[in-house]
């Protein structure tokens, strides 16, 4: 079984409001990823928990707050975003974080619209 | 740092054709590569990957990949398109799992 879940499946935020996105794996899988993706172009990285810890934060703003509450769930918090963050968000995980056979395997996103 | 390119942005081809869509890597490391595809509305879903224990490489939905280090790629065919291969397709490297992906290219299949 190769499945990551995510919630909720579609998400239309105002620029004030505060929302989280949820992401599940129950494969006993050690890191955890969320990427962003806009149409027509490939994922782009935004933050890696490798075994429950922040190993990877490319420069994303702080209007993301990524948290990983235990080793099978990953949220996240938006707060005050911009119509420029509606993306596709997608989370991933693999079993052996830091080695370069590592396999990623995607959920089937978040669509978030932000008006 | 690895990178891959997609040659191609946009591939047309009638149902039951054959499928080849083509990645060239940038590496001074043997690379470990990787195809997904994306659906439409749909996260990303492995098909096949390559970690340097064969050549050829067999993944889902009939689709294979051909690691070919003299000419650095890793192309990816399917003998006989079906409509229902109409997506967008990933190359990507992996180096100390942060992926690395092409721009993509979207495969459209004629009936």
């Amino acid at each position: 079984d190769t499945e990551v879940t995510q919630t909720p499946k579609h998400l239309v935020m105002g620029m004030t409001n505060k929302k989280s996105l949820k992401c599940e794996q129950h494969m006993g899988h050690r890191a955890m990823y969320w990427y962003k993706q806009k149409a027509k172009k490939p994922p782009e990285l935004m933050f890696v928990y490798s075994y429950e810890k922040l190993s990877i934060n490319e420069s994303v703003p702080s209007r993301f707050s990524p948290e990983c509450p235990n080793s099978s769930l990953l949220n996240l918090h938006l707060h005050a975003l911009q119509p420029e963050d509606s993306a596709l968000y997608l989370c991933a995980s693999s079993q052996y974080p830091g080695t370069s056979t590592d396999t990623q395997y995607f959920g089937p996103g978040t669509r978030l619209t932000v008006l | 740092a690895q990178s891959v390119t997609q040659l191609g942005s946009h591939v047309s081809v009638s149902e039951g054709a054959l499928v080849l869509l083509r990645c060239n890597y940038s590496s001074s490391v043997p690379p470990y590569l990787f195809w997904y595809v994306q659906y439409p509305n749909q996260g990303l879903q492995l098909l096949l990957k390559y970690t340097s224990a064969a050549t050829l490489v067999k993944g889902i939905n009939g689709f294979e990949a051909e690691f070919k280090k003299s000419e650095t790629s890793f192309h990816l065919t399917k003998p006989s398109a079906h409509m229902s291969d109409a997506a967008e397709y990933f190359c990507a490297v992996s180096e100390a799992s942060k992926l690395s992906f092409g721009a993509g290219t979207t495969v459209t299949v004629r009936a």
